[in-house]
């Protein structure tokens, strides 16, 4: 089992839809909670992170921790083709002297107008 | 300000060659982070620098190394190539601080490398 599951997709979605990514993890110890947004063939790029279980928005994007279920979530509201992209989840834990993010593979979305 | 910047864009190599791959961090980021992503996979963590120092390092074999320069720029060489090595390589910076504290990455485009 890995240790940070994520579905690969792809997800279809029409233009206005709210668009739901999930990620499940196993290490406990996982502290800071992270969404990437990376469009094909270039780098991950940081949408949101959040410290420890709860809710946390900015703007038409609401990511959510619950660290009980070890269960985390992001919610896109009005999705846009642009939103078009794969979402990569990530989580991490002290690690020497870092926090070195475990990645998801990655859900791949496709926003159809 | 300049983002990450990483070069070359693509390579192509035959299997037992070496490789070295560049990254230059953005400005003010003293901490260098190194990735492999496989296509359809989340990246995997290589290694990563604070100072010019290894400051952690993922499951993968001492064929894999890097240096850190004193201006932050960084590489990453990988001896003994083998087909599995095919993969994009991304590079990340940030501003790391004492004591351990999360800090935000900025990942590079990648260089894109294939092993025939």
């Amino acid at each position: 089992q890995k240790e940070v599951e994520q579905d690969p997709g792809p997800l279809s979605v029409p233009e206005g839809a709210i668009v739901s990514l999930n990620c499940t993890y196993s290490n406990s110890a996982f502290q800071y909670f992270m969404w990437y947004r990376q469009y094909s063939r270039k780098g991950p790029e940081l949408l949101m992170y959040t410290y420890s279980s709860g809710n946390k928005e900015d703007g038409r994007f609401t990511a959510q921790v619950d660290k009980s279920s070890k269960y985390i979530s992001l919610f896109i509201r009005d999705s846009q083709p642009s939103d078009s992209a794969t979402y990569l989840c990530a989580m991490s834990a002290p690690h020497g002297g870092s926090y070195i993010p475990t990645f998801g593979r990655g859900t791949s979305l496709i926003v159809h107008p | 300000e300049t983002g990450v910047t990483q070069s070359p864009t693509h390579l192509i190599k035959t299997r037992g060659q070496q490789v070295t791959l560049r990254c230059s961090s953005q400005s003010g980021h003293n901490t260098v982070s190194w990735y492999q992503q496989a296509l359809g996979q989340g990246p995997q963590f290589i290694f990563q620098y604070y100072r010019e120092e290894e400051n952690g390092r993922g499951n993968f074999p001492p064929r894999f190394s890097g240096l850190q320069f004193p201006n932050y720029s960084s590489e990453l060489n990988v001896n003994a190539l083998e087909l599995d090595d095919s993969a994009l390589y991304l590079c990340a910076s940030s501003v790391g601080e004492e004591p351990v504290s999360y800090n935000e990455q900025f990942f590079g485009p990648g260089t894109r490398l294939t092993v025939l």
